[in-house]
């Protein structure tokens, strides 16, 4: 079946650092792959999201690209902010009927000023 | 818009008792969704709905039932509570499953079974 392979965390960097979390994935076909932020204490909330090979999505200085021929989304910021501090998740929708998102286990970010 | 509404947020039940987890959404959204995060486990998809009067059972249904009686709502009912369903829960809710749809999440119920 679908599955979403993340990282480990977790992960600290000092403010203004580069930062990757690698995120693979298994599926058939081309499925929809979204990124989720979880801030302490609250729910998960999109980030940002690819529909189709290539595409690059993008939100609040974070980038991802959706690569086929690796089966990979890694998340990418250039400069990261203490208030990035979270736990980020990568996830996916096949293309069968109503299927719902599959989740990585979640990379748990710290940034320290 | 409320977005996705959870109650309670924090509960403590004892081993055997039960309770129910509220869930609401305002979005007039078909999909509802139930997962739950175990630490360091990520979501795992409990039960979900594709419109009121159908659910369907997702990866870890044992010890849970849900009903959707309505658009808005869709309870979690767990029976005979049991330490391995501490964890914390989210319900989700979205339009579709088409091409990019997102999903919306409640902050959550925190349950400990003690």
């Amino acid at each position: 079946g679908d599955s979403v392979t993340q990282m480990e965390g977790p992960v600290t960097l000092s403010e203004e650092a580069f930062l990757t979390i690698n995120c693979t994935y298994t599926a058939t076909g081309y499925p929809s792959l979204f990124w989720y932020v979880q801030y302490p204490g609250e729910g998960l909330q999109l980030l940002l999201k690819a529909t189709k090979a290539d595409d690059k999505g993008s939100n609040k200085g974070f980038e991802a690209t959706y690569r086929k021929e690796t089966t990979s989304f890694h998340l990418e910021k250039g400069s990261v902010q203490v208030s990035d501090s979270a736990v980020y998740f990568c996830a996916l929708r096949g293309l069968s009927g109503n299927t719902p998102l599959v989740f990585g286990k979640g990379t748990r970010l710290s940034v320290i000023a | 818009n409320a977005g996705v509404t959870q109650t309670p947020k924090f509960r403590i039940l004892k081993i055997g008792q039960s309770m129910t987890l509220q869930c609401a959404q305002d979005m007039n959204h078909n999909y509802m969704y139930w997962y739950r995060q175990d630490p360091g486990m990520g979501l795992k998809l409990i039960y979900y709905s594709v419109g009121a009067g159908i659910t369907d059972k997702g990866e870890v249904p044992n010890g849970y039932n849900v009903s959707r009686s309505t658009t808005e709502d869709f309870p979690l009912r767990l029976e005979l509570a049991a330490p391995s369903q501490t964890s914390v829960y989210f319900c989700a809710s979205s339009r579709g499953t088409g091409v990019g749809n997102e999903q919306f999440f409640g902050p959550g119920t925190r349950l400990t079974v003690l």
